[in-house]
């Protein structure tokens, strides 16, 4: 089993339009998180929410907007896409202690 | 903005021990000291965190200086399947953990 899985690995679509990206981890970890590495390979936190309370948000617009129905769970709904949010988005989980585990990513492009 | 200091690059002969020094001089006493690596194209990887002693574990070293201000990543014996992004990152635990990544050094193992 896949400790953190992201849905889709890649999406392709249009300037303008609206979508989601899924994120599960069954690692039973309390405290979830977005990331996004742009094309110069940066790796900036986005969200993260800690038993579905949204503890981290950066500056990121308002068009991104974090929702976790439960504590495994934290998809990422994106409105109005522009060329600039052409990334790999990263979806991480962390528990009391240890390192965080990541997803593979989806790869997302604008155009 | 990351508070870690790390070079850019470095390579290795497989089979040779790769050592990554990092320097974080303005590290708090409730901060550990974190390693990741991002091999090429998938999430990042947590490897080993220390507070203060010398950490090991299957992955690698940890080697903290005694005033916290520096530490080094060890890999003892270099693959070239290790050839990645190697991230130093201080950070609190739990749910004061905001992991921020820096530009990282890139390892390259050459056979």
């Amino acid at each position: 089993d896949t400790a953190v899985s992201q849905t889709p690995k890649y999406l392709v679509t249009q300037m303008g339009n609206d979508k989601s990206i899924k994120c599960e981890q069954n690692l039973g970890h309390d405290t979830m998180y977005w990331y996004k590495q742009d094309s110069k390979k940066f790796l900036k936190i986005m969200f993260s929410y800690n038993n579905k309370e949204l503890i981290i948000n950066e500056t990121v617009p308002n068009r991104f907007s974090p929702k976790s129905p439960d504590k495994a769970h934290l998809n990422l709904h994106i409105n109005s896409l522009e060329l600039g949010d052409s990334a790999v988005y990263f979806c991480a989980s962390s528990g009391a202690f240890y390192g965080y585990t990541f997803g593979s990513g989806t790869r997302l492009t604008v155009v | 903005d990351a508070k870690t200091t790390q070079p850019t690059s470095m390579d290795c002969a497989e089979g040779r021990a790769a050592n990554l020094p990092c320097n974080h001089s303005t590290i708090s006493g409730n901060e550990y000291v974190y390693w990741y690596r991002q091999i090429h194209s998938q999430g990042p990887q947590y490897i080993i965190h220390g507070l203060k002693n010398n950490e090991t574990n299957e992955m690698a070293s940890l080697i903290i200086t005694e005033d916290r201000k520096s530490s080094t990543l060890i890999l003892p014996h270099a693959t070239l399947r290790d050839t990645a992004v190697y991230y130093c990152i201080v950070d609190y635990t739990g749910a004061n953990s905001k992991l921020t990544f820096g530009k990282g050094i890139t390892l390259s193992v050459r056979p």
